[in-house]
């Protein structure tokens, strides 16, 4: 069992629904939780940052953590044709390096006109 | 501003030749990394700089060598290329925390 478990997808939605991206842990250590969007050939970008649990939010994006149930989530509301990328989420135990960060392998979302 | 940037973008090799991945920063970033991406298995860590003057192993390091030539420079070299190595590599940046900085990758195959 990988530590980190992410459907791989492909995720379809109209343009304007809004998303959910889970990835679930095994590592109750865990104690900061990201999320990366990668576009076609190219290389990921940090998209989120979240300390423990709890929620954050960046314009149409909400990062929610529940580490009672090893669980993280990204939603995107009114999802648009650009938002269409792969979403890898990413965690560690806050060691100050990225040496020990756990990734999963990533979701693939279509966002459709 | 740059960030991140690889060379080369694209590189096709034979079995059992010779190169070398360049990574560049110019964020002022003390560590350095170098990542393989694969189908399935997600982002892998090949090795790491956490400063200038070190260099550490990753999780899958077999068959790889790095060096940190400055602050700014951080490369990967594959003495004895094999097939197993066709993938996509990304290098990245982080200042002090585990905030990763990702070039656009460079497309290995290995034939």
């Amino acid at each position: 069992q990988k530590e980190v478990e992410q459907d791989p997808g492909p995720l379809s939605v109209p343009e304007g629904a809004i998303v959910s991206l889970n990835c679930t842990y095994s590592n109750s250590a865990f104690q900061y939780f990201m999320w990366y969007r990668q576009y076609s050939r190219k290389g990921p970008e940090l998209l989120m940052y979240t300390y423990s649990s709890g929620n954050k939010e960046d314009g149409r994006f909400t990062a929610q953590v529940d580490k009672s149930s090893k669980y993280i989530s990204l939603f995107i509301r009114d999802s648009q044709p650009s938002d269409s990328a792969t979403y890898l989420c990413a965690m560690s135990y806050g060691t100050g390096t990225a040496s020990k960060l756990t990734f999963g392998t990533g979701t693939r979302l279509q966002v459709t006109l | 501003n740059a960030g991140v940037t690889q060379t080369p973008k694209f590189q096709v090799l034979k079995t059992g030749q010779s190169m070398t991945l360049q990574c560049a920063q110019d964020m002022n970033h003390n560590s350095m990394y170098w990542y393989r991406q694969d189908p399935g298995m997600g982002l892998r860590l090949i090795y790491y700089s956490a400063s200038e003057g070190t260099t550490d192993k990753g999780e899958v390091p077999n068959g790889y060598n790095v060096s940190r030539l400055n602050k700014r420079e951080f490369s990967l070299r594959l003495e004895s290329a094999a097939p197993s190595q066709t993938s996509v590599y990304f290098c990245a940046s982080s200042p002090t925390d585990e905030k990763l900085f990702f070039g656009s990758g460079t497309q290995l195959s290995v034939l």
